[in-house]
């Protein structure tokens, strides 16, 4: 079954706050996450990733945290934008393979 | 930049009819691997390649086969297309090793199976 899920199929922010997306793991194998954003009609796009050695990476407006010890990772967008309006999915690798595993996705709308 | 191009966004095919998909990618990645995306369903890997003229199977590979006749480009053929067929297809792909398993997508093919 789906070893990655989210805790929230939908999200609805207001222009400015600060955005969390959440999505919960089961494989203690995992080393690698990954953050995509898929706007409509689009590809998945690579926003951000962390290793399994790291707790938090940030980048430009978003960061990323891990959690190991509830199998936690969280994606947070700093001064959300209409431009964020999309549905973000986390993906999982488990040291050794080339595949990743896909969460179901979290659907962020931003209203002005 | 990574890039990987689909042959087509939108397509719209009989019931049994052969439908050939393709995906390039120009940075010279070993894997490459097709996934269809249904709503609800999420990302489901249909079938990877790991190098030329190797193919792997993926989760839902019935109804389904590929070709990967040189590096850049991966193909996948739906031998008779059904209704069931019917999704978003999504290429992507990835180097090889350690601390490069990132996917790069294509912008996907939305195909109509009537």
């Amino acid at each position: 079954g789906e070893s990655v899920g989210l805790h929230l199929p939908t999200l609805s922010v207001q222009e400015g706050d600060n955005s969390i997306i959440n999505c919960a793991y089961s494989n203690s194998a995992s080393d690698y996450f990954i953050w995509y954003k898929q706007e409509s009609g689009k590809g998945p796009q690579f926003i951000i990733d962390i290793r399994s050695n790291m707790d938090k990476r940030q980048g430009q407006r978003v960061t990323v945290l891990l959690n190991k010890t509830v199998k936690h990772l969280s994606l947070q967008i700093a001064a959300t934008q209409p431009g964020d309006s999309a549905v973000y999915f986390c993906a999982e690798n488990i040291y050794g393979s080339e595949k990743l595993v896909f969460g179901k996705g979290t659907k962020l709308t931003v209203n002005p | 930049d990574v890039k990987v191009t689909q042959s087509s966004r939108y397509l719209v095919k009989r019931t049994g009819e052969k439908v050939f998909l393709e995906c390039v990618q120009d940075m010279d990645h070993e894997n490459m691997f097709w996934y269809r995306q249904d709503p609800g369903l999420g990302l489901r890997l249909i079938y990877f390649s790991y190098d030329v003229k190797m193919k792997e199977k993926g989760d839902i590979p019935e109804g389904y086969s590929v070709s990967r006749e040189k590096k850049e480009r991966f193909s996948l053929i739906l031998e008779s297309a059904s209704t069931n067929q019917t999704s978003m297809y999504l290429c992507a792909s990835s180097t090889f090793g350690a601390g490069q398993e990132t996917q790069y997508f294509g912008p996907g093919t939305r195909l109509l199976v009537l």
